[in-house]
């Protein structure tokens, strides 16, 4: 059954570092999004992607972070200059339309430490 | 600003009990809204509904929306060990450029004794 990987499972990082987690979506879908899950808070929205742009960002997808898909397969979400409040467990999803019309599926996620 | 409130918080069950979980919720322009299942890490997809009154049903998991009253509902039937998870509940609303972006609640935590 297809589905959405990410690596690392784990990341720990000092802060002021940079990050780059990465995501290869599931391969006919052409919606991409990006969330995170501070422990014991709701999954937030981050960011969607699609036709090689992001079609929407949240409050929360500030200059620190930026996405690309740099090939045919993945998608990553970038964080420069990380901070403590960055911890979190950020998820990767995608979707084969656009997400209310189809279920999004989302990858066993990345939990960054910034320490 | 979209807005889902799920309730309870915490439910601590038996095996074998019914269970039944709850999502209102406020959004612009209400295209869908969606259940799922999050054990260890990821949210796994459970349920998609779109139209009112009309409940999608699998095996002993079921749920059903209510467009006018603005909720649905997750109904567990006879309960196992292996429903023992947070249950999440999102909408999609169709407000702007929104290309599908979820809204969740701050879910279920969902325990069954044995």
């Amino acid at each position: 059954e297809p589905e959405v990987t990410q690596t690392p499972s784990h990341q720990v990082t000092q802060m002021g570092q940079e990050v780059i987690l990465r995501c290869v979506p599931i391969s006919n879908h052409l919606y991409f999004y990006w969330y995170r899950q501070i422990l014991g808070q709701k999954v937030e929205f981050l960011v969607s992607f699609y036709n090689n742009e992001i079609s929407e960002k949240s409050e929360i997808f500030d200059d620190q972070f930026s996405v690309e898909r740099p090939d045919g397969s993945n998608f990553t979400l970038k964080i420069r200059s990380t901070k403590l409040e960055d911890s979190a467990m950020y998820f990767c999803a995608s979707s084969a339309l656009a997400g209310g019309n189809t279920e999004a599926f989302f990858g066993q996620g990345t939990r960054l430490t910034v320490v | 600003e979209d807005k889902v409130v799920q309730s309870p918080l915490s439910l601590v069950v038996h095996e074998g009990d019914t269970v039944t979980l709850n999502c209102s919720y406020e959004v612009t322009n209400f295209r869908s809204l969606l259940w799922y299942k999050q054990e260890k890490k990821a949210p796994t997809f459970l349920f998609m509904l779109t139209s009112s009154g009309i409940e999608k049903k699998s095996g002993r998991l079921s749920s059903i929306l209510d467009k006018k009253e603005l909720f649905s509902i997750l109904n567990i039937t006879a309960t196992q060990t292996g429903d023992s998870a947070i249950y999440l509940c999102a909408v999609v609303g169709a407000g702007g450029t929104s290309y599908g972006k979820l809204t969740f609640g701050q879910g279920t935590i969902l325990t069954v004794h044995p």
